[in-house]
């Protein structure tokens, strides 16, 4: 199916443990971005990638890794969840349409999102 | 940081009538997206006004900027249940950062 998909869509999860969300999309977008969106917060960027083997942090980086080998792949991985990190988390591409300089990026294309909960 | 801050958090109205959101930000703009949230989903891209622009219309939808107020508003007209959702603004700051920042949201419910 074209788009954007996120697996698994929820996932329960013990203090201490390793998980990893996954993120594909098929538009061959350059950009890719992981939200967490939390009650109070709003949407907070995590980590983004401008291309594969690009990736820089955002406002939340702290007890996440990423990477993106493939440009269609953009998984987010927390190394030893927290509870702190129970959220819901979102992954978005986007193509740089603007007309400005170079690293642009206009509308965000959003994937349905992954519940987590770490107990 | 929060740079876009939607007001107010909760707009509860009758399907028919008009709703309208407001959004202030911080610094300097390259454009400003609004996006809606169904319960549940992810967020979907409803309209864009880059920062020379004043106003612009996407169906029942009526989307304002003022830079010299930082500020911009979202109508939607004649409203019907199935607008119910969060409405959310983002802004993309000039100077080459390449990231959305989003508000925290206005909760609209539109009672049938």
């Amino acid at each position: 199916d074209a788009g954007i998909t996120q697996s698994p869509r929820y996932k329960i999860t013990e203090t201490g443990r390793q998980v990893t969300l996954m993120c594909h999309q098929t538009w061959s977008h350059s950009y890719m971005f992981w939200y967490r969106q939390d009650l109070g917060h709003g949407l907070r960027l995590i980590y983004y990638s401008a291309a594969a083997d690009i990736t820089d942090k955002g406002e939340v980086p702290d007890g996440y890794v990423v990477s993106r080998s493939k440009t269609e792949n953009f998984p987010l991985t927390l190394e030893s969840a927290t509870r702190s990190q129970t959220s819901v988390y979102f992954c978005a591409s986007s193509e740089p349409r603007g007309l400005a300089a170079w690293g642009t990026t206009d509308t965000q294309y959003f994937g349905p999102g992954t519940r987590l909960t770490v107990l | 940081s929060q740079q876009g801050e939607e007001d107010p958090q909760a707009l509860s109205i009758q399907e028919g009538e008009n709703a309208t959101m407001n959004c202030s930000y911080k610094t300097s703009i390259n454009n400003l997206q609004w996006y809606r949230q169904n319960s549940g989903r992810g967020l979907v891209h409803l309209i864009l006004i880059r920062s020379n622009e004043r106003e612009k219309h996407s169906g029942r939808l009526r989307v304002t900027l003022d830079t010299s107020k930082k500020s911009s508003s979202l109508l939607i007209t004649a409203s019907r249940a199935a607008d119910t959702a969060s409405y959310f603004c983002a802004t993309f700051s000039q100077g080459g950062s390449e990231k959305l920042v989003f508000g925290k949201g206005t909760k609209l419910t539109v009672n049938p």
